[in-house]
């Protein structure tokens, strides 16, 4: 079946610092690529997507290119900021309707000052 | 806009008690889905609905069940509460297909199952 893996951490960071978290699929067909994160004590949120190959996704300074060749999607920020600190999850929805979004387990990141 | 909102935000059950959650979004989207979040295991789909009147079963629906009689509310019930329910439920609704349409999701419950 399909499914994400993720670097799990946590890992703690310094403000300004360079951040890439890693994520690979399996997938049977050609799926869509999302990133959503999670603030503390809230509910996840749409960070960036991308919905065929090649194609790059970018929000708030994060950006993730979708790799077919490699089954990948990492994630990266050039310089992380105290108020990246949050839990960031990899996600696929593949192309059979089944609705369902597979995350993978979710990576913690803490940015210190 | 309130967007996703849950009830309660947190509940402790005693095991075989019952309870319902109710997700409400005021957005007006089609599509609805219940999520269990627990530790180092992401998020994992327990049913959703493609419209109201319509339910599907999601990776992990055994032990819960719920209904779509409004667009706008999901009800999540479970009808004997068992300790392996204890985790977070976490309610998202989309405008259309969850390949290209974002899900947007509410702030969560926490429920204990002793």
């Amino acid at each position: 079946g399909d499914s994400v893996t993720q670097m799990e951490g946590p890992v703690t960071l310094s403000e300004e610092a360079f951040l890439t978290i890693n994520c690979t699929y399996t997938a049977t067909g050609y799926p869509s690529l999302f990133w959503y994160v999670q603030y503390p004590g809230e509910g996840l949120q749409l960070l960036l997507k991308a919905t065929k190959a090649d194609d790059k996704g970018s929000n708030k300074g994060f950006e993730a290119t979708y790799r077919k060749e490699t089954t990948s999607f990492h994630l990266e920020k050039g310089s992380v900021q105290v108020s990246d600190s949050a839990v960031y999850f990899c996600a696929l929805s593949d192309q059979g309707g089944s609705e369902k979004l597979v995350f993978g387990k979710g990576m913690k990141l803490t940015v210190n000052p | 806009n309130a967007g996703v909102t849950q009830t309660p935000k947190f509940r402790v059950l005693k095991t075989g008690q019952s309870m319902t959650l109710l997700c409400a979004q005021d957005m007006n989207h089609e599509y609805m889905y219940w999520y269990r979040q627990d530790p180092g295991m992401g998020l994992r789909l327990i049913h959703y609905s493609v419209g109201e009147g319509t339910t599907a079963k999601g990776e992990v629906p055994d032990g819960y069940n719920v209904s779509r009689l409004k667009k706008q509310n999901f009800l999540l019930g479970l009808e004997s509460a068992a300790p392996s329910q204890t985790s977070v439920y976490f309610c998202a609704s989309s405008e259309g297909e969850t390949r290209t349409d974002t899900q947007y999701f509410g702030p969560g419950t926490r429920l204990t199952v002793l």
